[in-house]
């Protein structure tokens, strides 16, 4: 399975947008990207996914690099009920592997 | 939207007492999981099920077994609770498409195991 990186922590202003940077140099080519966020003491919630070209949805966009060895995911304009851990992870085609990381704690300050 | 529900938020136990938790969802989805999530650990999946009576061990199936009923219902059994199993318990369903298939979780159930 590839493996991502996530850096451990962010502060973002509320209002403004977070970018949330994560490395999969070694993603194969039926290998989606998909990125959860976890609310403290609760469940991941699933917010977008992506395989090579870039998506948008209600909650974020995602843009993912030609090479496919990163993506950012973006909350255009963060509010305080944002912060929580956001995991990025890579999901093999027609498996149910899901390996969460330890993801990057992001921070919504007023 | 999909919900996936569970059957306490937090619960008390035990040690050696039968632990059952409970999870259901209500999008007629295949696959259903459970994961427990540990500081430092992340998510690891415990066992799994496709089908109805169908199940497969996941990561650390050991002390735990499941049972599915139901297609909507997914339960996880503490055979003799332990101190070692006290931990955050994940629910999660996904729809079998062969090609992604993307799993909504549930709220989680705390457990601690005295």
């Amino acid at each position: 399975d590839a493996k991502t990186t996530q850096p451990t922590s962010m502060d973002c202003a509320e209002g403004r947008a977070a970018n949330l940077p994560c490395n999969h140099s070694t993603i194969s080519g039926n290998e989606y990207v998909y990125w959860y966020r976890q609310i403290h003491s609760q469940g991941p919630q699933y917010i977008i996914h992506g395989l090579k070209n870039n998506e948008t949805n209600e909650m974020a966009s995602l843009i993912i690099t030609e090479d496919r060895k990163s993506s950012t995911l973006i909350l255009p304009h963060a509010t305080l009920r944002d912060t929580a851990v956001y995991y990025c992870i890579v999901i093999t085609s027609g498996t149910y592997k899901y390996i969460f990381g330890t993801g990057t704690r992001l921070k919504v300050l007023a | 939207d999909v919900k996936v529900t569970q059957s306490s938020r937090y619960l008390v136990k035990r040690t050696g007492e039968k632990v059952f938790l409970e999870c259901v969802q209500d999008m007629d989805h295949e696959n259903m999981f459970w994961y427990r999530q540990d500081p430092g650990l992340g998510l690891r999946l415990i066992y799994f099920s496709y089908d109805v009576k169908m199940k497969e061990k996941g990561d650390i199936p050991e002390g735990y077994s499941v049972s599915r009923e139901k297609k909507e219902r997914f339960s996880l059994i503490l055979e003799s609770a332990s101190t070692n199993q006290t931990s955050m318990y994940l629910c999660a369903s996904s729809i079998r498409t062969g090609v992604f298939e993307t799993q909504y979780f549930g709220p989680g159930t705390r457990l601690l195991v005295l």
